[in-house]
């Protein structure tokens, strides 16, 4: 079964600095698909970067950027330079295989981050 | 730019009630999805619909239904609502091509009292 896990509950990074928040997979399948969302306190949940499973080159995203190490499973997101409106909720999801063209997403539990200045 | 619109963003009832939640999505998308998410479970998928008229179980169908009359509206029925439906309910959409990202509403805080 395909399953996300977010080790990480919450976490504090300084402005201007850089963050990595963890995310590894499991799934049997070959191709795959993973996306990481951001949801501030208001609520709204907001697509940030998407990662394919061939995809050859890491994900990029202005300051946001996808550290895509397939053989340890693991697809982190880095977020460069920390800006206050970067506190929210970070969730990764994976493509849902068996679903086919419906985009069905399976998502971990979230990470919460909260930037300070 | 994709707009998903959920009806309400407070939304009190109460128990025994028949609520419905509505959704309704601007891009011509196929897929259109329901969540309800609470603290520490993250986001569980209720019913998912890929076309007018169709739907499919998620997770957590129990004590749900929907309705997707028209392509653009997508309508989750809580038929008699509990105490435990107090939730936040999260209403997507997606066009059905590969890897396409879900483009979410607002959501709606839900109390059942």
């Amino acid at each position: 079964a395909q399953k996300i896990t977010q080790t990480q509950p919450g976490m504090f990074v300084q402005e201007k600095e850089a963050v990595t928040l963890d995310c590894t997979y499991d799934t049997s399948d070959q191709s795959y698909g993973l996306f990481w969302y951001k949801q501030p306190s208001s609520g709204e949940m907001i697509f940030l970067i998407y990662q394919g499973s061939y995809d050859e080159q890491n994900a990029t995203e202005g300051r946001y950027s996808l550290n895509f190490q397939k053989a340890r499973k693991s697809a982190n997101l880095v977020i460069s330079a920390s800006q206050l409106g970067d506190s929210a909720m970070y969730f990764c999801a994976m493509r849902e295989n068996r679903g086919g063209a419906t985009n069905k997403l399976i998502f971990g539990t979230g990470t919460l981050l909260a930037v300070q200045p | 730019d994709v707009k998903v619109t959920q009806s309400s963003r407070y939304l009190v009832k109460r128990t025994g009630e028949k609520v419905f939640l509505e959704c309704v999505q601007d891009m011509d998308h196929e897929n259109m999805f329901w969540y309800r998410q609470d603290p520490g479970l993250g986001l569980r998928l209720i019913y998912f619909s890929y076309d007018v008229k169709m739907k499919e179980k998620g997770d957590i169908p129990e004590g749900y239904s929907v309705s997707r009359e028209k392509k653009e509206r997508f309508s989750l029925i809580l038929e008699s609502a509990s105490t435990n439906q107090t939730s936040m309910y999260l209403c997507a959409s997606s066009p059905k091509r590969y890897n396409q990202p879900q483009h979410f509403g607002d959501g709606t805080r839900l109390s059942i009292l």
